[in-house]
């Protein structure tokens, strides 16, 4: 069956120290994807990056980047150099591909929390 | 700008009451789905529809009901039979149809609160 772990419930950093958020999924496919969510104060989930299965490079986007491990079932997500804009719920997400309507899994989220 | 929409954003009800959540959609999206957030619990799905005029229950559809008749709108009813229904409800729609491989776009979501 089909998970996705995030075992970290809250975190609390100070500003500009780095954070990473763990994420570890079960899939019994081999052609999926993963997701990176962003939940602000606000409520809405904002997008943050999509994985498919077949891709293992890290990939960097300004202080984001993300490790992907198949051998782990991992996929790590590094905030470098943390900002107060930053404290938001951040949710992982699996989606298998063949799955019925593309509807995602999603972890329990882990709240993080930067201070000034 | 496009986006979702969802109303009303808080909610309250009295129990045995049912209540009709609305999400409506300007990006043309086929697929949308209804989903539920409890703390510490993630996000759960309830219902997600491909096309007009069908949909398919979720993890947890017991206790609500939903129709899309149009494509822009996928209502969402809590019924008297949801146990439990104080929570957060989110609304969201994708581009992609069936292969799981389309970025959900989200609505800012439905406090309900039950008294």
């Amino acid at each position: 069956a089909q998970k996705v772990t995030q075992a970290q419930t809250e975190i609390s950093v100070v500003e500009k120290e780095d954070v990473t958020l763990d994420c570890v999924y079960e899939t019994r496919d081999t052609t999926y994807y993963l997701f990176w969510y962003k939940q602000p104060p606000s409520g809405e989930l904002v997008f943050l990056i999509r994985r498919n299965s077949f891709d293992e490079q890290n990939e960097i986007s300004g202080r984001y980047s993300w490790n992907f491990q198949k051998s782990t079932s991992s996929f790590n997500f590094t905030i470098t150099a943390s900002q107060v804009v930053d404290s938001a719920v951040y949710f992982c997400a699996l989606s298998e591909v063949y799955n019925q309507g593309g509807k995602l899994i999603f972890g329990q989220g882990t709240e993080l929390s930067v201070k000034p | 700008d496009g986006g979702i929409t969802q109303s009303p954003k808080y909610l309250f009800r009295k129990e045995g009451q049912n209540v009709t959540l609305s999400c409506e959609q300007n990006l043309n999206h086929d697929a949308m789905y209804w989903y539920r957030q409890d703390p510490g619990q993630g996000l759960r799905l309830i219902y997600y529809s491909q096309i007009v005029n069908d949909f398919q229950k979720g993890d947890i559809a017991e206790g609500y009901s939903v129709s899309r008749e149009k494509k822009e709108s996928f209502p969402l009813t809590v019924t008297s039979a949801q146990k439990n229904p104080t929570a957060f409800y989110l609304c969201a729609s994708s581009a992609s149809q069936g292969l799981g491989t389309g970025e959900l776009f989200f609505g800012e979501g439905s406090r309900l609160t039950v008294l």
